[in-house]
């Protein structure tokens, strides 16, 4: 079954111990995301990756870091962090449009709650 | 900024009956697509249907079609035949490159 997959899908954790979320995809996707929702925002960009080793900032990145050095996977690492943070956070996965945009449609991970106290 | 706009927060509509999600975004973009996504309670993210900006034609899934009006930048997605399992959070998605910029969102319920 085609999907992106996220670990843990519920972390409680204190302030400044540092964490990761992982994203993984089973759809050889070049293009992985990550996005923070938040009541009433909407969902946001936090970093994208076109490609292997190819990341960038979104709209939201202080705070988080990211790699990308195999394919399929797309970890998010919060360093050190704060209760600001808290969020749900999904990871998405999108093939290039082969047109002129950079990507077409994205799919989504099931989200990841993350409460930081 | 890119900003898109959900002017309704909330919505009701009785089950089978047909209901209309408002969009409006703001883009100097020309070439983008566009999404809406549903969010029932699990928090999945679903996609409901995509539209091309190049395209007159209005998208059409089954139940759902959107009213794409480029010019004035509005999107606005129609549920027809509502069913409960259509209550859920919608957002309106365009996608300008690589990057997806969303609606506050509109909360759906459905009665029955």
């Amino acid at each position: 079954e085609a999907q992106v997959t996220q670990n843990p899908r519920y972390l409680i954790t204190v302030t400044g111990k540092k964490l990761t979320v992982t994203c993984s995809q089973n759809m050889n996707h070049e293009y992985m995301s990550w996005y923070r929702q938040d009541p009433g925002l909407g969902l946001r960009q936090i970093y994208y990756s076109m490609n292997v080793e190819v990341t960038d900032k979104g709209d939201v990145p202080e705070g988080y870091k990211v790699s990308r050095k195999e394919k399929r996977n797309f970890p998010l690492i919060l360093e050190s962090p704060s209760p600001n943070q808290t969020s749900l956070y999904f990871c998405a996965s999108s093939s290039p449009s082969g047109g002129p945009y950079s990507t077409d449609t994205q799919y989504f991970g099931p989200g990841t709650r993350l409460t930081v106290l | 900024a890119q900003t898109v706009t959900q002017s309704q927060p909330e919505m009701s509509v009785q089950e089978a009956e047909t209901v209309t999600l408002s969009c409006t975004y703001d883009t100097s973009e020309s070439d983008y697509y566009l999404f809406w996504y549903k969010q029932p309670p699990s928090r999945q993210m679903i996609l409901v249907i995509r539209q091309e900006a190049y395209k007159q034609q209005n998208a059409t899934e089954n139940r759902f079609s959107v009213n794409f009006q480029k010019a004035a930048k509005s999107f606005s997605l129609k549920i027809s035949d509502s069913q409960l399992g259509d209550a859920a959070m919608y957002f309106c998605a365009p996608l300008y490159g690589n990057k997806l910029v969303f609606g506050a969102g509109t909360i759906l319920r459905v009665k029955s």
